[in-house]
């Protein structure tokens, strides 16, 4: 069973330049999170996914960040404009279920000059 | 706010010992809890779950959970230097919109 496809694995940018991500979860999983990771941190969750639909974004900076997951399959996160507190690994997971295990992708390193 | 607090550590073991790992939690309507084990520079994977009261076991992991003190701790058995990684603790409520929450990790160190 393939795991959960994230690209590009890093990226460089200057601030407030704009930059996207993609991930693809394991094939139906329905519950897809995106999650913000700070070095020496815990993944902090930017929004969650069930199919199509939003089931939380209240920690995503809506001023600069969105996501969208189009069918309800793979999705994207864009900064646009980024700031240089954005650098961090960016995660995505998915699951079966809400409550079920979540299985992470290798994440999307950004480096914001 | 909903938290789930870990020491940062690093926790410092040596091979063959008895590692233990704690996290504790300050929403009661937490029902579920993860362990993920994060090696320096890769993504989390999932070394345990547990729902319910008391202990679970498996292999030479054992985790365990006290409602009642919100609390969840992760025992390692005989010590590999291959168990050298983050330990994050998670915690997801039943009911509502099911928001994980993570722990900053525990940074464990095991030397020969």
């Amino acid at each position: 069973e393939a795991g959960v496809a994230q690209s590009p694995r890093y990226k460089i940018i200057e601030k407030r330049q704009s930059v996207a991500f993609w991930c693809n979860p394991i094939s139906g999983h329905a519950t897809l999170y995106w999650y913000q990771q700070i070095l020496g941190q815990g993944p902090k969750l930017l929004i969650q996914f069930q199919n199509n639909g939003v089931v939380d974004d209240s920690q995503l900076p809506k001023d600069r960040f969105s996501a969208e997951r189009l069918k309800g399959v793979d999705s994207t996160l864009k900064i646009q404009p980024a700031k240089l507190e954005d650098s961090a690994v960016y995660l995505c997971a998915s699951s079966s279920g809400a409550q079920e295990t979540q299985y992470f992708g290798p994440g999307t390193r950004l480096l914001v000059l | 706010q909903k938290e789930v607090e870990q020491n940062s550590g690093p926790l410092s073991v040596p091979e063959g010992a008895i590692a233990s790992l704690n996290c504790t939690y300050s929403d009661r309507v937490s029902q579920s809890f993860f362990w993920y084990r994060q090696y320096s520079g890769k993504s989390p994977e999932l070394i345990m779950s547990i729902y319910s009261n008391g202990d679970k076991e498996d292999g030479r992991f054992t985790a365990q959970l006290n409602k009642a003190s919100q609390y969840v701790s992760l025992l390692i058995r005989d010590s590999q230097p291959s168990d050298s990684a983050t330990y994050l603790c998670a915690a997801t409520p039943r009911g509502g919109s099911y928001i994980p929450t993570f722990g900053r990790g525990t940074s464990l160190i095991v030397h020969p």
